[in-house]
């Protein structure tokens, strides 16, 4: 069964601090990645998604993840983090292209904190 | 597009007492799917919908959970004789392509 580790449950950062917030993922094949941020009271909002091709993905706010396949690791990150990115960051799988839903599996986040 | 709504955003009901949560996704996507949230952990797929089928659901669904999607438009989460192991945040999302999930607010549901 797939399974997405977030080792990390709390992460400090100072504001402008960088930040890599990691990712491992256990899959019979390469599956789709995505990364979710959720602010309190807020639903989950997508920061970005790999499906194939360049193992260096941008994505909204700033930030960006890098597939390694031979980790089975998909590690977020920002070079400069900003007070309103403290929030609650998710990675997710979901199936390779074909039928079915598309559920997403999720890790159980990281709570990211920043210092200003 | 004003985004997926849920409706109630809070609920505190006693134990075996049934409850009903409402989603209302952003119009004309075809797609939606309900995910249940607990504390310290992440979203666990609940059940998805194309339209008005219901085509995929969890194990985590047992027999007390019912969804529904009536004309392929909102969808309702029905929990009967509510236990208070279903405490959670209950998440809606639809999309209208492959991996498109848009999220709702959820809806906290405390069993007292």
């Amino acid at each position: 069964a797939q399974s997405v580790t977030q080792p990390d449950i709390h992460i400090t950062v100072s504001e402008g601090a960088s930040l890599e917030l990691r990712c491992n993922y256990s899959y019979g094949a390469t599956p789709y990645l995505f990364w979710y941020v959720q602010s309190p009271g807020q639903g989950l909002q997508l920061l970005l998604k790999y499906f194939s091709g360049d193992t260096l993905v941008q994505g909204i706010k700033g930030f960006e993840a890098e597939f390694k396949r031979s980790q089975s690791s998909f590690n977020l990150r920002k070079p400069s983090v900003h007070w309103s990115d403290a929030a609650e960051y998710f990675c997710a799988v979901g199936p390779p292209s074909g039928a079915g839903s598309y559920q997403l599996t999720f890790g159980k986040g990281t709570k990211l904190s920043v210092i200003p | 597009d004003t985004g997926v709504s849920q409706n109630p955003r809070h609920k505190i009901t006693k134990r075996g007492q049934n409850v009903t949560f409402r989603c209302d996704p952003i119009s004309e996507h075809n797609r939606l799917y309900w995910y249940r949230q607990t504390l310290g952990q992440g979203p666990e797929f609940l059940t998805y919908f194309q339209n008005e089928a219901q085509l995929e659901k969890s194990r985590l669904l047992s027999d007390r959970f019912s969804a529904e999607r009536p004309k392929g438009s909102f969808s309702t989460l029905e929990i009967q004789r509510t236990e208070q192991g279903d405490s959670a945040m209950y998440l809606c999302a639809s999309g209208d392509r492959a991996y498109e999930q848009y999220f709702g607010p959820g809806t906290r549901l405390t069993v007292t």
